[in-house]
């Protein structure tokens, strides 16, 4: 059976420090990955999508990046942090086809930026 | 331009009544739907979708949702809520036409009253 890995859980990082988060699946090959941010617990925002090692489409202008350097890794990154990226961090891959293939979340990573 | 609408911040009803969380959709084609639901500090699960067939769809811990094409929607179903059923719900919609994201709604808060 598939699993996602996200990690760490939490994190509280200092503005203008880096970031890495990380996510891996395991029992598939060649996913769709995709980065969501949850603000307030509600809405989510999708920020990078990737159908394949190295290639990354950004939906949202920022100051994150997304890189797949393995099939079935995924990182989040950025170079300096905002108090604003602060948030919950979810990662998700789907199977492709994908168009009526669910989305299949791993447990998220609780971001605070001060 | 996909979009879907949960009308409803939160809903609260009675353990053994049944429950009914709201969902609306616009696509410009034929929509795949899906439920998911979320725990406190948690990723998203997926309980249930419709790709086409039955309009009754039946998913996990017994929940079902009606897909309403005249009335573009596809509220979520349970006949008798549980405590545990406590949590937040969101609706999401693909168009068939295979776009990477899922447009997810804002998310409806159940809370099921002992």
């Amino acid at each position: 059976s598939q699993t996602i890995h996200q990690w760490p859980a939490t994190l509280v990082q200092p503005v203008g420090s880096p970031l890495s988060l990380e996510c891996t699946v395991e029992g598939t090959s060649n996913p769709n990955l995709y980065w969501y941010r949850q603000a307030a617990g509600r809405g989510l925002q999708l920020l990078f999508y990737s159908v394949g090692i190295g290639q990354i489409s950004s939906e949202v202008p920022q100051n994150l990046s997304a890189s797949r350097p393995q099939d079935r890794q995924f990182i989040l990154s950025s170079k300096k942090l905002l108090l604003s990226d602060s948030g919950f961090y979810l990662c998700a891959w789907s199977q492709v086809p994908h168009a009526n293939s669910p989305l299949h979340f791993g447990n998220g990573t609780r971001l605070t930026v001060t | 331009a996909q979009s879907v609408a949960q009308p409803e911040d939160q809903v609260n009803v009675a353990e053994g009544n049944p429950l009914t969380v709201k969902c609306t959709y616009s696509v410009s084609g034929n929509p795949y739907l899906f439920w998911y639901v979320q725990y406190p500090n948690r990723g998203l699960q997926f309980l249930l979708k419709y790709i086409t067939g039955d309009n009754l769809v039946k998913g996990s811990y017994g929940f079902e949702a009606e897909f309403n094409k005249s009335q573009t929607s596809f509220h979520l179903k349970k006949p008798s809520a549980l405590v545990s059923d406590s949590a937040l719900y969101f609706c999401a919609v693909r168009e068939k036409t295979g776009a990477n994201n899922l447009f997810f709604g804002t998310g409806t808060r159940l809370t099921v009253i002992p």
